[in-house]
């Protein structure tokens, strides 16, 4: 059972264009959302991260946006560069305020983006 | 500078032959933990540790060992492998449960 989802397996946009990338969950107790970014041979690097007390959180080129009651977020990327081509996962986490909650991040399939020049 | 190490990075092996990968980080970190990450499915955790000698199971603990005798370091031990744990294995560290994870360059790992 997949608690998130990232529907596109793909994406490509030309240099300078926006990138949109979308992830969906279905667990109503996550809290906090975080985008990694992977390039090959390398680890997951950490991106952005909303709260779910926010519905927009912003760094540079990078925006993240939330929509707790579509269970749905995004992650926007502008202008888009050759650099960014990576994978994208998105990671949820439930409330850390229980003393149950073990920091596990639950991660989506990933999105491959490529920016072409 | 502050990072995540695995060894080794690449491993061939054949079923049932005992093998350990290594977790090392720099940051004191007292959170750690092991995920997996197979095509279609994303990263999965299989065992995290909140500090020393605190180690409890994740989403896929079947067939993996943990241990934390120091805080550096957590070892995923695969004491008899299969075919089904061929995967690319990562291991993630932070200061707690609440904050951002810091993630090793991966170890691809393929049970003959």
């Amino acid at each position: 059972d997949q608690q998130v989802k990232q529907n596109s397996p793909s994406l490509s946009v030309q240099e300078g264009r926006i990138s949109i990338l979308n992830c969906d969950y279905t667990n109503s107790m996550f809290d906090y959302f975080l985008w990694y970014k992977k390039y090959p041979a390398e680890g997951p690097t950490f991106l952005i991260s909303i709260s779910s007390i926010k519905d927009k959180n912003e760094d540079g080129r990078f925006t993240v946006f939330l929509n707790k009651s579509a269970k749905h977020l995004s992650l926007h990327i502008v202008p888009s560069q050759p650099g960014d081509s990576a994978v994208y996962f998105c990671a949820a986490r439930s409330s850390i305020r229980g003393s149950s909650n073990t920091g596990k991040l639950i991660f989506g399939q990933g999105t491959t983006l490529q920016v072409k020049p | 500078e502050a990072q995540v190490t695995q060894n080794p990075r690449y491993l061939i092996t054949v079923t049932g032959k005992k093998l350990t990968v290594t977790c090392s980080q720099n940051m004191n970190h007292e959170y750690m933990s092991w995920y997996r990450q197979d095509p279609g499915l994303g990263l999965r955790q299989i065992y995290y540790s909140m500090n020393v000698e605190v180690t409890d199971k994740g989403d896929v603990p079947e067939g993996y060992k943990v241990s934390r005798k120091e805080k550096r370091n957590f070892p995923l031990i695969l004491e008899s492998p299969s075919p089904n744990q061929t995967s690319l294995y990562f291991c993630a560290s932070s200061l707690s449960k609440a904050t951002e994870q810091f993630f090793g360059p991966g170890t691809r790992l393929t049970v003959l």
